[in-house]
């Protein structure tokens, strides 16, 4: 299986100040197709999680421009620009390219 | 708007099947590439359970791979799963996806006796 290791794993931030989490994997998550199968996950209390972004740096429909992803082969980051109280939860990075599909362990990010 | 449903019993007794039905609205099943479930026992992470493609072909999590299977009713427009010989370890949020963006809300089993 692929691991999938986040860092840190809680994050207090203060409102309107930058957010870093870094993902890194096993192995390679790029595809012979040209695509690197990485994706992260908001998981907000008490809901599943939501797509902030596939396929490394692409924004979901919706996702606020504050989030952004970056990196390649193995190393992997999501930034926020300026952390918003709506940002609070759990963030999850996700490799599919190879089964079984295997997350991190999950970030908790606060509001300080 | 693709949506999906969880549904099924919320206590299952040690031993017994797990059986959860997902049921999708706004979007037909048969047109999908590969529908999904996910787990997560309460406070933390996330496992990949196993996927169902288009084609019928299923593929399991191999440490759940003996006790699951992931079925299809296109007429329903549902897809199920069945989780076998369950034990407490398998008490969990249980989700059914159409991977890598749509969820249903999750249902929470707990495997009591």
């Amino acid at each position: 299986d692929i691991v999938m290791t986040q860092t840190p794993l809680s994050l207090s931030v203060t409102p309107g100040q930058p957010a870093s989490i870094s993902c890194k994997s096993s192995q390679s998550l790029l595809h012979s197709d040209g695509k690197t199968y990485l994706y992260w996950y908001l998981q907000k209390p008490g809901q599943p999680p939501q797509l902030l972004i596939y396929e490394v740096s692409n924004r979901f429909s919706g996702v606020p421009d504050r989030f952004s992803g970056s990196g390649s082969g193995t190393d992997f980051t999501l930034k926020i620009s300026r952390v918003e109280a709506e940002d609070v939860g759990v963030y999850y990075c996700m490799q599919s390219i190879q089964l079984p599909w295997t997350f991190g362990q999950g970030t908790k990010v606060e509001i300080k | 708007q693709v949506q999906l449903q969880e549904s099924g019993p919320g206590l299952v007794k040690p031993s017994e099947t797990l059986s959860l039905t997902c049921t999708v609205s706004g979007y037909s099943i048969s047109s999908g590439y590969y529908w999904g479930w996910i787990r997560q026992p309460p406070g933390k992470g996330l496992e990949w359970i196993g996927s169902i493609y288009h084609s019928g072909s299923t593929y399991y999590n191999p440490s759940l791979k003996s006790r699951v299977t992931i079925s299809v009713d296109t007429s329903k427009n549902q897809f199920s799963l069945k989780l076998s010989s369950v034990t407490a370890a398998d008490t969990a949020v249980y989700y059914c996806v159409f991977p890598p963006d749509y969820w249903g809300q999750g249902t929470l089993v707990t495997v009591s006796s």
